[in-house]
């Protein structure tokens, strides 16, 4: 079965901090990959979608090897605010490309 | 302002009861899906929709129905086949059908089994 697997953490971090989150992806014919957050008890919202040359939007920095099978979000000068669950998506094969695969998410904690 | 509406926001039902959940958007897009997350877990796809009037199944269909006779509607039936229906219910749509584009969700209801 092709899945999308992440740390669910908790990684708890102080404010100002850098921290990183991989994902792995089993399906090596994916081409769109995204990060999404979720608050408690909130829908998923998108972060941002990831290229291959990588991309950086504010604080937030998303890379993709391709060789490796590998996405990565790194989350610069945290902020209480950060605090969510982080969930990387891959789009899946079978029946259509639409498809996404959502990770169980990598759960963020930003202390004072 | 465009979006994705989904009611009503908390829903209780008893056991060997339907429920059915309401699923609209403006943002005329063509793909609509339905998810459902269990506490600590990921989304898991029950339907989808690429166009009006056809759906296909998605992982975990069994104990629900879906229709779609109009592109902005896609509402969800939890039939009292469903074994275990409590969970938070998440509707999404995109712009391509079966084209690999983000996703946009709902607000989700969550469901109690009384």
């Amino acid at each position: 079965r092709k899945e999308v697997e992440q740390d669910p953490g908790p990684f708890n971090v102080p404010e100002g901090a850098t921290v990183a989150f991989n994902c792995t992806y089993s399906n090596s014919a994916s081409q769109s990959f995204f990060w999404y957050r979720q608050d408690c008890r909130k829908e998923p919202k998108l972060l941002m979608s990831v290229y291959s040359s990588g991309n950086e939007d504010g604080r937030f920095t998303a890379q993709l090897n391709r060789a490796s099978q590998y996405i990565s979000l790194l989350i610069r000068d945290s902020k209480l605010s950060d605090s969510a669950t982080y969930l990387c998506v891959v789009n899946g094969d079978g029946g259509s490309q639409g498809n996404l695969i959502f990770g169980k998410g990598t759960k963020l904690s930003v202390k004072p | 302002d465009g979006g994705i509406t989904q009611s009503p926001k908390y829903l209780f039902r008893k056991e060997g009861q339907n429920v059915t959940l309401s699923c609209e958007q403006n943002l005329n897009h063509d793909a609509m899906y339905w998810y459902r997350q269990d506490p600590g877990q990921g989304l898991r796809l029950i339907y989808y929709s690429q166009i009006v009037n056809d759906f296909q199944k998605g992982d975990i269909a069994e104990g629900y129905s879906v229709s779609r006779e109009k592109k902005e509607s896609f509402p969800l039936t939890v039939t009292s086949a469903q074994k275990n229906p409590t969970a938070f219910y998440l509707c999404a749509s995109n712009w391509e059908a079966g084209g690999p584009s983000e996703q946009f969700f709902g607000p989700g209801t969550r469901l109690t089994v009384l």
